[in-house]
């Protein structure tokens, strides 16, 4: 299995423009999170989805978009790249079942630049 | 909403030799995960512990345990026999109890192994 998998691992846009991070996992989980690193930080939450067609804002959700129509794909998109967007962006993703959540499997970062 | 804190931001402990990494968190919930993840240069997020609210006793994966106090909401990692390996950023992380959320991060400590 290839667990969760995110694609591109790297990517420098000019400011105003906009791109797609994809984010596709394998594990049949129902739960898939956003999240974002910033230099000397811990992980912020930018959206979370509970199973297709249901996504929920998490603490830092102003300048994203995503959607869910798939249980696999959970793509983020940047509309208008602003400098501040600058980070490595995790995407996730858990199985909730029986009253209890199992543990996050990560991807392994997209490394974004906004130049 | 749930805080997590991390008051070292880095340690060094010599090649096998025995560190405790610091997190407390504040909750006002009965029911949560709390976790440690290891995050090498290579940036992947990696799952080293996990420890239920509900379960009093302290969880252990070989070199790794922890100190567990739901009353001081203290959540320590101590690593045993330290290796050049785990020279890593160690983030302690919060999940509420059957909670969509995602998970709440500190800021990280950078631990650097002496040889």
């Amino acid at each position: 299995n290839a667990g969760v998998t995110q694609t591109p691992k790297f990517r420098i846009l000019k400011i105003g423009q906009s791109m797609t991070l994809q984010c596709t996992q394998d594990m049949n989980h129902n739960y898939m999170y956003w999240y974002r690193q910033d230099p000397g930080m811990g992980l912020k939450l930018i959206y979370y989805s509970v199973g297709a067609g249901i996504t929920d804002k998490g603490e830092v959700p102003n300048g994203y978009n995503v959607s869910r129509s798939t249980t696999e794909d959970f793509p983020l998109r940047l509309e208008l790249a602003a400098p501040s967007q600058t980070s490595v962006y995790f995407c996730a993703s858990s199985y909730f079942g029986q009253g209890k959540t199992q543990p996050q499997h990560f991807g392994d970062g997209t490394r974004l630049s906004i130049l | 909403a749930q805080t997590v804190t991390q008051s070292q931001p880095e340690m060094s402990v010599q090649e096998a030799e025995t560190v405790t990494l610091s997190c407390t968190y504040d909750t006002s919930e009965s029911d949560y995960y709390l976790f440690w993840y290891k995050q090498p240069p290579s940036r992947q997020m990696i799952l080293v512990i996990r420890q239920e609210a509900y379960k009093q006793q302290n969880a252990t994966e070989n070199r790794f345990s922890v100190n567990f106090q739901k009353a001081a909401k203290s959540f320590s990692l101590k690593i045993s026999d330290s290796q050049l390996g785990d020279a890593a950023m160690y983030f302690c992380a919060y999940h509420s109890g059957g909670g969509a959320d995602g998970l709440t991060f500190g800021k990280g400590t950078h631990l650097i192994i002496q040889p």
